[in-house]
């Protein structure tokens, strides 16, 4: 079983739609999950990061984080067509951060 | 403006030539990674430094080895770079190694190809 696993993709969405990306995870000492954006040839840029249990939201986007679950998402409202990208699910236990293989997300104009 | 800095952003070499990849940053932070990432996979971590203490992963092959020589600078030298070594190299760096503060910070990212 993979650490840290994203919902299979691609994954898309119309423009204006609510793009929901899934993230589960093994390591129940895993304390803060992050949610990175990679667009294509490029590295990955932060997008947001949660530690607590419920729902923490910045702009368009929402992270969600359920521990008992192990459970993390990411929604992207009103998505747009730059928001087409891979997006990579991570977290952290320790010293070290595990990537999700990644969900790539399109968004059809 | 970057502040993690990788140099080249693209590296060609050929089989079995050593070759050396660059990240700078202007952070001041304590920790820096160095990452292999292959086509539509996750990042692979290779190892890591807090401040001067290098922490090498269980599976980063011997054929790679890393230098941090000042807080601001660490390298990546491949000693024998194999076809199967092709890929994006990302340096990122974090303040702290605790979890709820390893917010990591990439560089663009150095593509690697082995001729």
């Amino acid at each position: 079983q993979k650490e840290v696993e994203q919902n299979s993709g691609p994954l898309s969405v119309p423009e204006g739609a609510i793009a929901s990306l899934n993230c589960t995870y093994s390591d129940r000492g895993s304390q803060s999950f992050f949610w990175y954006r990679q667009y294509s040839g490029k590295s990955p840029e932060l997008i947001m990061f949660i530690y607590s249990n419920g729902d923490k939201e910045d702009g368009r986007f929402t992270a969600q984080l359920n521990k008992a679950s192990q459970y993390v998402s990411l929604l992207i409202r009103d998505s747009q067509p730059s928001d087409s990208a891979t997006y990579l699910c991570a977290g952290a236990g320790g010293s070290r951060l595990t990537f999700g293989e990644g969900t790539q997300l399109t968004v059809n104009p | 403006d970057a502040m993690v800095i990788q140099n080249p952003r693209y590296q060609v070499t050929q089989f079995g030539k050593p070759v050396t990849l660059s990240c700078s940053q202007t952070l001041n932070h304590n920790v820096m990674y160095w990452y292999q990432q292959k086509s539509s996979q996750a990042p692979k971590l290779l190892f890591h430094y807090y401040d001067k203490d290098f922490n090498n992963e269980a599976d980063t092959p011997d054929n790679f080895q890393s230098r941090r020589p000042n807080t601001s600078f660490c390298f990546l030298d491949i000693r024998s770079p194999g076809l199967g070594d092709a890929a994006m190299y990302l340096c990122a760096t974090s303040r702290d190694l605790l979890a709820a503060e390893n917010i990591q910070y990439f560089g663009a990212g150095t593509r690697l190809s082995v001729l």
